[in-house]
């Protein structure tokens, strides 16, 4: 089946240091959805990527999908003790809600 | 305009027991996706209901059982509880897919936590 790798695991990062997560498949993808799970919550979602090399902005954040859809990155920006959560990018097929969501990571923010 | 809501928030079971948990889509959303998500791992989907039927299904057991109702609400079943079972379960709701190359939005309820002794 379809699996989705993300990298790093663990980021921890000085407020107002930047932070990037990557998200891998070996397979090309239909599309690709990023989430937001703070501690103690559950998965929001924040975008959705689904033509290549497409990029998104939101605020402090940048999203990415990569040439060959087999890629997806998130960057933030100048990071705030807000953006403490686990970042999920998770994919999916065209007609099918399935979500195949990657291992996460997980950022933690020194003050 | 209500979310998704799951009940109950917290459950404590034994090895060997049934559990039902209950979702309440979001209002317009007629489809409804169940997901498993253990302590430091990503969500894994186990079923997808639309029309009251079994739409997709991820690799759980059969001891994994659903039930979508016409208010399009839903019901996950889980027999036989192993300590594995433990974990947080998620409903999400969103339009089903009708059209090609197109994706909805789904929304996530706040989760059920089962805990398994």
């Amino acid at each position: 089946g379809q699996q989705v790798m993300q990298i790093p695991q663990y980021q921890h990062v000085q407020e107002g240091e930047d932070f990037t997560t990557y998200c891998n498949s070996s397979t090309t993808l239909s599309n690709i959805q990023w989430y937001k799970q703070r501690p103690g919550g559950h998965p929001v979602f924040l975008i959705q990527l689904v033509k290549s090399g497409e990029v998104k902005k939101q605020k402090r954040l940048t999203f990415q999908f990569g040439e060959a859809k087999k890629n997806s990155s998130l960057h933030i920006t100048a990071t705030q003790t807000t953006d403490v959560g686990t970042y999920f990018c998770a994919a999916s097929n065209f007609g099918n809600e399935k979500l195949t969501f990657g291992t996460g990571t997980r950022l933690t923010i020194i003050p | 305009d209500a979310g998704v809501t799951q009940s109950p928030t917290h459950l404590i079971k034994t090895r060997g027991q049934q559990v039902t948990l209950r979702c309440s889509p979001k209002s317009g959303h007629d489809t409804v996706s169940w997901y498993q998500q253990a302590l430091g791992q990503g969500p894994q989907f186990i079923f997808q209901y639309y029309e009251e039927e079994e739409r997709q299904r991820g690799n759980f057991p059969d001891r994994f059982s659903g039930h979508q109702f016409p208010n399009y609400s839903s019901e996950l079943n889980v027999n036989a509880l192993l300590l594995g079972d433990s974990a947080l379960y998620l409903c999400a709701s969103s339009f089903l897919v009708t059209r090609a190359y197109s994706y909805n939005e789904q929304f996530f309820g706040p989760g059920t936590r089962l805990t398994v002794l």
